[in-house]
């Protein structure tokens, strides 16, 4: 079965500076990752995917991702953080042999001081 | 595109009732699921359908839960009785194949008194 570890459920930058989010998943075979982001009160928005091709993806908002799978990491960064990311992240995986039901880390709070 | 569509958004009962969620998903999603996020638990999947089918119901808690999708614009989840412990947001997402990532409507707060 496949799983996510986020390390670290809460994180502080200090806007303009880099944010950089951890992200490390287990899988048996290729993985499908995402990372969404939700702000308080509302569902889940996808960031940005990895299926094929390109390990480095980049999604909305400013924010990238790249695959590594030496690593087994997928984590989010972006370069400067603006006070509207406040929110909490979470990272998913998904494989086809599991039905590519989506497993979720348990999220990171992420906190933007002026 | 309207996106995936919850009602109620709040939803306040006493212990005993029963409680309806319902979900439009985006039209030509072929996968709609049923999430519950709560603090302790995190997110977790509940139950979800390919085409209206039932694929995978192991996160379902226990029988007082039970979810239906008579076609492919609607889906219900049910709690009957609910219970205290049952308080959590309810979210209703949907695909198109499994590549493109789940699209979230923006939940139902429960809430058993």
């Amino acid at each position: 079965a496949q799983s996510v570890t986020q390390l670290g459920s809460h994180v502080s930058v200090s806007e303009g500076a880099l944010v950089l989010l951890r992200c490390n998943y287990s899988s048996s075979v290729p993985p499908y990752l995402f990372w969404y982001v939700q702000y308080p009160n509302q569902g889940l928005q996808l960031l940005l995917k990895y299926t094929t091709g390109a390990t480095l993806v980049k999604g909305i908002n400013g924010f990238e991702a790249e695959f590594k799978k030496s690593e087994t990491s997928f984590h989010l960064t972006k370069p400067s953080a603006h006070m509207s990311d406040a929110a909490e992240y979470f990272c998913a995986v998904s494989v086809v042999t599991s039905g590519s039901r989506l497993t979720f880390g348990e999220g990171t709070q992420l906190t933007v001081n002026p | 595109d309207a996106g995936v569509i919850q009602s109620p958004r709040h939803e306040v009962t006493e212990m005993g009732q029963e409680v309806t969620l319902r979900c439009k998903p985006i039209s030509g999603h072929d996968y709609l699921f049923w999430y519950r996020q709560t603090m302790m638990r995190g997110l977790e999947l509940l139950i979800y359908f390919n085409n209206n089918v039932p694929i995978d119901d192991s996160g379902m808690p226990e029988d007082r839960f039970s979810a239906k999708m008579p076609n492919a614009s609607f889906s219900t989840l049910k709690i009957q009785p609910s219970e205290p412990r049952d308080s959590a947001v309810y979210f209703c997402a949907s695909s198109f194949g499994r590549a493109s990532g789940d699209n979230f409507g923006s939940g139902t707060r429960l809430t058993v008194v």
